[in-house]
């Protein structure tokens, strides 16, 4: 089946620190990969999308590039704010099946 | 012009009463979802409707039943309210198509608590 794997544990950082959040697949077919964001108290959000592989995903100043070799699907952003503090999710879809695998989510919080 | 619009956004109930969740997407989308989001933040699908039929029945207690009564509107119905029901219930909607048309775009989310 399909599953999504993130890194465990909250992430603490810094103003203007480098961000990576690391997201890691499996599927079964050749799968479309998803970041959403939840900024607190909020609903989801999508933050970028791939829908091949090599393809890079960008929004808000974040990346992420689908690499089929590592199956993964890593978020970056160079320098962070405090308005990044929020739950971060990697999702996935294969092609005809409705059904999106999330992660367990990141929650990450950035301090002035 | 919210995309996709849950109401109300949030529930709060005692244990035994029966509660209803709307949702409404004006996106033109064929397909919406139920999702239901635990305390430790973890998502999970609960149903899938597509033109109106159901095509997604995950593992749900029978108590809740979802109703979509045209391709704009997927309702939530929840029977018999238990105290394990209490959690972010988020619908989303996509359009059935090529590959990069099937992004699901999400609603506030309605947060429900049984007491």
């Amino acid at each position: 089946g399909n599953s999504v794997t993130q890194m465990e544990g909250p992430v603490t950082l810094s103003e203007e620190a480098f961000l990576t959040i690391n997201c890691t697949y499996t599927a079964t077919g050749y799968p479309s990969l998803f970041w959403y964001v939840q900024y607190p108290g909020e609903g989801l959000q999508l933050l970028l999308k791939a829908t091949k592989a090599d393809d890079k995903g960008s929004n808000k100043g974040f990346e992420a590039t689908y690499r089929k070799e590592t199956t993964s699907f890593h978020l970056e952003k160079g320098s962070v704010q405090v308005s990044d503090s929020a739950v971060y999710f990697c999702a996935l879809r294969t092609y005809g099946n409705n059904r999106l695998a999330f992660g367990k989510g990141n929650q990450v919080v950035v301090i002035p | 012009d919210t995309a996709v619009s849950q109401t109300p956004k949030y529930l709060v109930t005692q244990m035994g009463n029966d509660k209803s969740i709307k949702c409404e997407q004006n996106l033109g989308h064929d397909t919406m979802y139920w999702y239901k989001q635990d305390s430790k933040k973890f998502l999970k699908i609960m149903f899938s409707y597509n033109n109106k039929e159901l095509i997604i029945n995950e593992t749900v207690p029978n108590r809740f039943s979802p109703k979509s009564p045209d391709k704009a509107h997927l309702n939530l119905h929840i029977n018999s309210l238990e105290l394990g029901d209490s959690a972010v219930y988020f619908c989303a909607s996509s359009q059935t198509g090529h590959r990069e048309q099937e992004t699901q775009y999400f609603g506030p989310g309605t947060r429900l608590l049984v007491l």
